[in-house]
C-alpha cells in the first residue's frame, strides 16, 4: 500500500511569487487535508477536500486556494508569497470524512525570500 | 475556540528512564485524540487514536491514555530512537485536527 506523497520535497521562492503543492492521497483514501508547519510549532489547518470540494477551511487568506482531483490527488497554490509562507507544507489523507485518522506525507518545506 | 496545551515543551531522558508526557485540551464536543510522532524536516507518523474518556491504546514501549480532559503518552523504558517531537491532536466538529505544539523528547544512551 503507497503512503501519502507530495512533491516538490523542497522549493525556494521570492515574495510575490505564486507557488504549487502536490500531494497523492494513500491509495482507499478520498479526503485531503493541507496544514502548514512553521518552525517550532503545531500544524495548523489550512483547507481540506473530499470529493473534489472544499469541505471546511482554517484561518488562512483567500490567496491560499486548492484543487482535489478525480484520483483524489491534491494542489495548493499560493499567490502572492510573503516571508511568513516560509513553513513546512502537509498533506494528510484519510479514508472519508468525520472520525478518521489522517495520515500525513512527508511535506514539502517552502521557503520565502 | 478548540484548544491543545502540550507539556513539557522538551523532556531529557535517559535510557531506560520511563516517564509520561501530558496533553490538556479544551474543545467542544470531542469526537477523537491523536498522537503523532515526528522526525526533524519529516511528516507526523501516526501512532495512536483515542475516542473516549478511559480508553488506553498501547504500542511497542508506548501507552496513551485518555481523560475528560487530558490524555497522557507514557514512554516504558525508552531507546535513543524514540528521540523524537510527539504531537497531541483534538477533533471536535469539524473536520480539521487541531494541534499542540508538541513535546521534543530526547532519550540519552
Amino acid at each position: 500500500e503507497t503512503g501519502v506523497t507530495q512533491s516538490p520535497t523542497h522549493l525556494i521562492k521570492t515574495r510575490g511569487q505564486q507557488v504549487t503543492l502536490r500531494c497523492s492521497s494513500q491509495s482507499g483514501h478520498n479526503t485531503v487535508s493541507w496544514y502548514q508547519q512553521a518552525l517550532g510549532q503545531g500544524p495548523q489547518f489550512i483547507f481540506q477536500y473530499y470529493r473534489e470540494e472544499e469541505n471546511g477551511r482554517g484561518n488562512f487568506p483567500p490567496r491560499f486556494s486548492g484543487l482535489q482531483f478525480p484520483n483524489y490527488s491534491s494542489e495548493l497554490n499560493v499567490n502572492a508569497l510573503e516571508l511568513d509562507d516560509s513553513a513546512l507544507y502537509l498533506c494528510a489523507s484519510s479514508p472519508a470524512q468525520g472520525i478518521d485518522t489522517q495520515y500525513f506525507g512527508p511535506g514539502t518545506r517552502l521557503t520565502v525570500l | 475556540e478548540d484548544q491543545v496545551t502540550q507539556s513539557p515543551e522538551a523532556l531529557r531522558l535517559q535510557e531506560g528512564e520511563s516517564s509520561s508526557l501530558n496533553c490538556s485540551y479544551t474543545v467542544s464536543g470531542l469526537r477523537g485524540l491523536f498522537w503523532y510522532r515526528q522526525d526533524p524536516g519529516k511528516g507526523p507518523e501516526f501512532l495512536f487514536t483515542l475516542y473516549s474518556a478511559g480508553e488506553e491504546k498501547e504500542k511497542e514501549r508506548l501507552k496513551a491514555t485518555l481523560t475528560k480532559k487530558e490524555s497522557f503518552l507514557h514512554i516504558t523504558a525508552p531507546k535513543p530512537e524514540d528521540s523524537a517531537t510527539y504531537l497531541c491532536a483534538v477533533q471536535a466538529g469539524s473536520e480539521k485536527l487541531v494541534f499542540g505544539k508538541g513535546t521534543k523528547l530526547t532519550v540519552n544512551p
